[in-house]
């Protein structure tokens, strides 16, 4: 398997566009979990999904965020308008089973940088 | 809410001796604990997990211990050697929702040859 993969790996953009991450999570793994990491505030979770299904978004930031998982292979997160504190490094990661008995496999992460 | 508390400050240590990293939380005693590695520009990657009845747990030069009176885990490397060095994180289940880990800040290792 190829892991978990993130894409883009960079993006820059302007305040007030939107922005869009894509994850592809590791098939057969039932859990797929967002995370966003700043230097301030480390690793923070963001929203997690259970068979393609939100389970908690607490960790929604803003409206602006938003996050879908249409199929088992496949979810975006989404930021519209972007803001520069939304900076930071975008982290996928899947498991099986979500009490994480067996670990997270984490994406290589998307760097967002909003000017 | 759970809190996980980390040394802030790098860990700098020379080859060839044993690394020991601290992580701390506050509140209810988890059922397990995890460790990550993190390098710069990549994510973190899942090391071993001790469950709350387990003392002590070994792999390879790794060894991870966990007192839940003290509420205290310790991350040991042993026989460390300069590709050790990364940033330690420690994870645990949040209480209320099982299904998620909350990370701490993480610990950075610099080994010297």
């Amino acid at each position: 398997d190829a892991g978990v993969i993130q894409s883009p790996r960079h993006e820059v953009t302007e305040m007030g566009q939107e922005v869009t991450l894509r994850c592809k999570p590791i098939s057969g793994h039932d859990y797929l979990f967002w995370y966003r990491q700043t230097m301030m505030r480390g690793l923070e979770l963001l929203i997690y999904f259970n068979n393609n299904v939100p389970i908690d978004d607490s960790g929604m930031p803003e409206d602006r965020f938003s996050a879908k998982m249409p199929n088992a292979s496949f979810s975006t997160l989404k930021i519209q308008p972007s803001e520069p504190r939304d900076s930071a490094v975008y982290f996928c990661a899947s498991s099986l089973r979500g009490q994480g008995i067996e670990g997270y496999t984490f994406g290589s992460g998307t760097r967002l940088t909003v000017v | 809410s759970q809190k996980i508390e980390q040394n802030s400050e790098a860990l700098n240590i020379q080859e060839g001796k044993t690394a020991t990293l601290t992580c701390n939380y506050t509140n209810y005693s988890p059922a397990y604990l995890q460790w990550y590695r993190q390098d710069p520009g990549r994510g973190p990657v899942f090391l071993l997990l001790i469950r709350e009845n387990e003392k002590e747990k070994r792999k390879e030069r790794l060894k991870v211990t966990f007192d839940t009176t003290l509420k205290q885990s310790l991350f040991h490397i042993t026989a460390s050697q300069p590709a050790d060095s990364a940033t330690y994180l420690c994870a645990l289940p949040d209480h209320n929702q099982g299904g998620k880990l909350i990370f701490g800040q993480g610990t950075e290792l610099s080994v010297k040859p």
